[in-house]
Parts: structure tokens; C-alpha cells; sequence
């Protein structure tokens, strides 16, 4: 089965970075992704991780610790549109799913 | 122009009816996928087609079918819908079945049933 743990809610202002970590406990492991969900819409891709490594991408990074089961998600400069869940999702080895953590959802304060 | 759609965006319906929600991609991707997000925000895979063939089936009342009439489509019918049938139901597509791939999704179809 999989275990995908990330915290529920964060606060932020406007122009700090936010760092949104995800552990996991999976039977097997072929990447890690990000999705950003803003509230009432579909999730959308931002990111991709199946080495271990920071990826960067404009404001938005992310690192991935297989050995430690463990990735984050960074967001820099924040602005009022970050608000919104942020999706750690987990590809299983044997069975190719994509299994969801329950969301962040990030609140970006003037 | 929009690349996976489903209608309809919202369902409203009595408990013990039958509905269909149907989607469509066009990115020429092989696979598609019906997910359910429940009031916990939790998205949970359902099915998986690609090619219209049922790979990904999980463990799902066999109230839910699915069926894909060609690659591009995936539609869901529910049969004697249940107050724990209320939720959103997202459709998604990526290129291939690894797992690896990108998947896109649909805008959600919000079912509330009363």
C-alpha cells in the first residue's frame, strides 16, 4: 500500500518562500509528482522527480530524497495566486498508480 | 481549446437514480483515467483505460461502470447512485501507462447526491 504524508494547511505573506515536505511509505517507487490545485479547479502539473536531486523551475522547486522517502516542494516570492493545494502523488512500482496525499493547502497573506 | 472536458460540471440528483458523466480528450493521448476527490480532498484513482482497454480497476462498487467507446473518450455511469456517491469526479489523460507520464485533467464534475 502507500502512505503519503503531507501537512494540512500553511500560512505565508506575500514575497516569502514556503516549504511544503511530503514523506512517504510505498511498495515500490517510480517518481514523485507536484500538482497545484487551486480551489473549485482541476489539479495541474508542477513538477516530476524520480532521481534524487533538487529540480528547479522558475519560482517553484523541488527535491527528492528516495532514500529517505522524502520530497518537498519550494515556493519563492510568493504572490496572492499561490494560494491553493499543493498534491504530493507518488508513482507505485508494481502497479503504475498515481497515489495522492491529501493536499496543502497554502494561504498567501498580504 | 480545451484539452480534457467533461460534462456535465455539476449533477444534482435523488439517491437510487442512474447518471452518466462523460469526458473527452484531445491530446491524442492512449490513456484516461476516472478519479474520485472526496469532501477530504483526498483524489483516489478509479479506472484507467488505455486504448480502450480497462488496465486500472480498482476497488470500486460495481455501481461504477466505465466504458470507452474509442481512445479519446471515457464516459462513467453510476447505477443506484448513494448519498456516499457525492463528491467530484475527475477525468485525466497522459501518453502512456507508466505511470510517469504527466497526467491532465478534466475541470471535475461536482455530483451531489440527495
Amino acid at each position: 500500500g502507500q502512505n503519503i504524508d503531507q501537512p494540512t494547511e500553511m500560512t505565508a505573506t506575500e514575497g516569502a518562500i514556503v516549504q511544503i515536505n511530503c514523506t512517504y511509505q510505498t511498495s515500490g517507487f517510480n517518481g514523485l509528482f507536484w500538482y497545484q490545485q487551486h480551489a473549485g479547479e482541476a489539479p495541474t502539473f508542477l513538477s516530476y522527480n524520480v532521481l534524487d536531486g533538487l529540480e528547479e523551475k522558475g519560482r517553484f522547486s523541488s527535491f527528492l530524497s528516495r532514500s529517505k522517502g522524502y520530497s518537498y516542494l519550494l515556493l519563492k516570492e510568493l504572490q496572492m495566486k499561490d494560494s491553493a493545494s499543493y498534491l504530493c502523488a507518488v508513482v507505485g512500482a508494481n502497479d503504475y498508480k498515481l497515489s495522492f496525499g491529501a493536499g496543502t493547502t497554502v494561504t498567501v497573506r498580504a | 481549446d480545451t484539452a480534457v472536458s467533461q460534462t456535465p460540471k455539476y449533477l444534482v440528483t435523488q439517491m437510487g437514480n442512474d447518471k452518466s458523466i462523460k469526458c473527452e480528450q484531445n491530446l491524442g493521448h492512449d490513456t484516461m483515467y476516472w478519479y474520485k476527490q472526496d469532501s477530504k480532498k483526498f483524489l483516489k484513482i478509479m479506472f484507467s483505460y488505455n486504448n480502450k482497454e480497462l488496465i486500472i480497476n480498482e476497488t470500486v462498487p460495481n455501481r461504477f461502470s466505465p466504458k470507452s467507446p474509442d481512445k479519446a473518450h471515457l464516459n462513467l455511469h453510476i447505477n443506484s447512485l448513494e448519498l456516499g456517491d457525492s463528491a467530484v469526479y475527475f477525468c485525466a489523460s497522459s501518453q502512456g501507462t507508466s505511470g510517469e507520464e504527466t497526467q491532465y485533467f478534466g475541470p471535475g464534475t461536482r455530483l451531489l447526491v440527495l
